[in-house]
């Protein structure tokens, strides 16, 4: 019940198209869902958050919708370019208590030049 | 958001040694976490660093194996003992809650990581 499901695992989109990232997760109890980006060799930065009081959540060319009853979460690259290709992780946390994460499981984009 | 160093970046170890990682951050935080990250892979939570008391393992993490210390509010340490092969993976610090900022517990922000690798 913990679990954060991520797919599709990798990605290859052609520049100026827009990437799809799905994750769904199973405990109601999460708060928070964070999206981070990770390029080779450095640590995850945090790209956009929601919560589950709103359905979307827009940032430049990032969105998050959410889908409550669905109990799923996606990020939506808009325009990609090939300064985007890296790894990005979906999570989920509780805000009361440890606020610990519960990673997706990653999901490599390549953007095509 | 604060910035978080880690030394070293990345080390190259012998089988049965053990190796201490540091992770520093610029202000002061409520919340550190230590991370593994083995290649390709996603992350893994070891251990909740408490300033001031033990650290909150999770499960399949034990303190013998990975001792956490955290003196204070802006520094804390993760030693990997008795290494071993399954032990090359990169390691990361997070930190959230900033004092006297509006960042929310949850948003946690990640050090550049250190990378092990165990011969």
């Amino acid at each position: 019940q913990q679990q954060v499901k991520q797919s599709p695992q990798s990605l290859i989109v052609q520049k100026g198209g827009i990437s799809i990232i799905n994750c769904a997760y199973e405990n109601t109890a999460f708060d928070y869902f964070p999206w981070y980006q990770q390029f080779p060799g450095k640590g995850p930065a945090l790209l956009i958050a929601i919560r589950p009081d709103v359905s979307e959540k827009k940032e430049g060319r990032f969105t998050i919708s959410f889908n409550k009853s669905a109990k799923q979460f996606s990020l939506h690259i808009m325009d990609s370019q090939p300064g985007d290709s890296a790894t990005y992780f979906c999570a989920a946390s509780l805000s009361s208590g440890t606020y610990k994460y519960i990673f997706g499981t990653g999901t490599r984009l390549k953007v095509l030049a | 958001s604060a910035v978080i160093s880690q030394k070293p970046s990345r080390d190259i170890c012998q089988r049965g040694t053990s190796l201490t990682i540091q992770c520093q951050v610029d202000s002061q935080v409520t919340m550190m976490f230590w991370y593994r990250q083995q290649p390709g892979q996603s992350l893994t939570l070891i251990a909740t660093a408490n300033q001031g008391s033990e650290a909150t393992y999770e499960s399949g993490f034990v303190i013998d194996k990975f001792p956490i210390s955290r003196p204070n509010l802006t520094f804390s340490t993760l030693t990997v003992s008795n290494m071993s092969p399954e032990d090359s993976s990169i390691y990361l610090c997070s930190v959230a809650g900033g004092f006297g900022t509006s960042a929310l517990l949850n948003e946690q922000f990640f050090g550049p990581g250190t990378r092990l690798t165990v011969l």
